[in-house]
């Protein structure tokens, strides 16, 4: 069985540019994560996708950063613009259900590179 | 504020020498604890969880954890280290009302030969 899939796995950009990451979770997973890993530190939420609806978006930067999840399965996370902060790795996992007892299962994650 | 302290950063140990990794955390209830091992360019993946009863909880790759109420505390344990457990680990809590998980800043494991 196919893992969680995200791409691409490593982009660099220049500040104020836009950029985009994808996630194809685990196939019958409802619940689909982002997370913000800075170096050196354990993820971060950003987003929680129950199927299409985004239930915990609250640490999510809303002026730059934008996520849809549409017909419940792919996820794409945006930010425009970009800036040098925004620097890290972003993962993406998935699991069966929202209840903490779900196991989740993480992607290998996307390495922004912001210049 | 659910919070996990992992205060150990880098962590040597040579190959088939113990291993215990530290994680305390902080949770106004029972709380659900994770750790997870993450290689270099690798997604996280799950070594071991703790929900309730037995407070010694086995993992895969040969790893175990106790869960220490009156320590609030979760330490990893190997008895024997091998090379390939280099990598970084990392404990989590989270509740049981949803499936948010809180993360320490991990610990880079070095295996000396």
């Amino acid at each position: 069985e196919a893992g969680v899939v995200q791409s691409p796995r490593y982009k660099i950009i220049e500040k104020k540019q836009p950029v985009a990451f994808w996630c194809n979770p685990i196939s019958g997973h409802n619940t689909l994560y982002w997370y913000l890993q800075n170096l050196g530190q354990g993820p971060e939420l950003l987003i929680r996708y129950e199927n299409e609806e985004a239930v915990d978006d609250s640490q999510l930067p809303k002026d730059r950063f934008s996520a849809e999840r549409l017909k419940g399965v792919d996820s794409t996370l945006k930010i425009q613009p970009a800036e040098l902060g925004d620097s890290a790795v972003y993962l993406c996992a998935s699991s069966l259900g929202y209840r903490t007892y779900n196991e989740q299962f993480f992607g290998p994650g996307t390495r922004l590179t912001v210049l | 504020a659910q919070s996990v302290t992992q205060p150990d950063i880098h962590i040597t140990v040579s190959e088939g020498a113990s291993l215990e990794l530290r994680c305390n955390y902080s949770y106004g209830a029972t709380p659900y604890l994770f750790w997870y091992v993450q290689s270099p360019g690798q997604g996280l993946q799950l070594l071991l969880k703790y929900f309730s009863g037995d407070t010694l909880v086995q993992g895969i790759k040969g790893f175990e954890a106790e869960f220490k109420r009156s320590q609030s505390s979760f330490n990893l344990r190997k008895p024997s280290v091998h090379w390939s457990d280099a990598a970084e680990y990392f404990c989590a809590v989270g509740g049981n009302a949803g499936n948010m998980l809180t993360f320490g800043g991990g610990t880079r494991l070095m295996v000396k030969p």
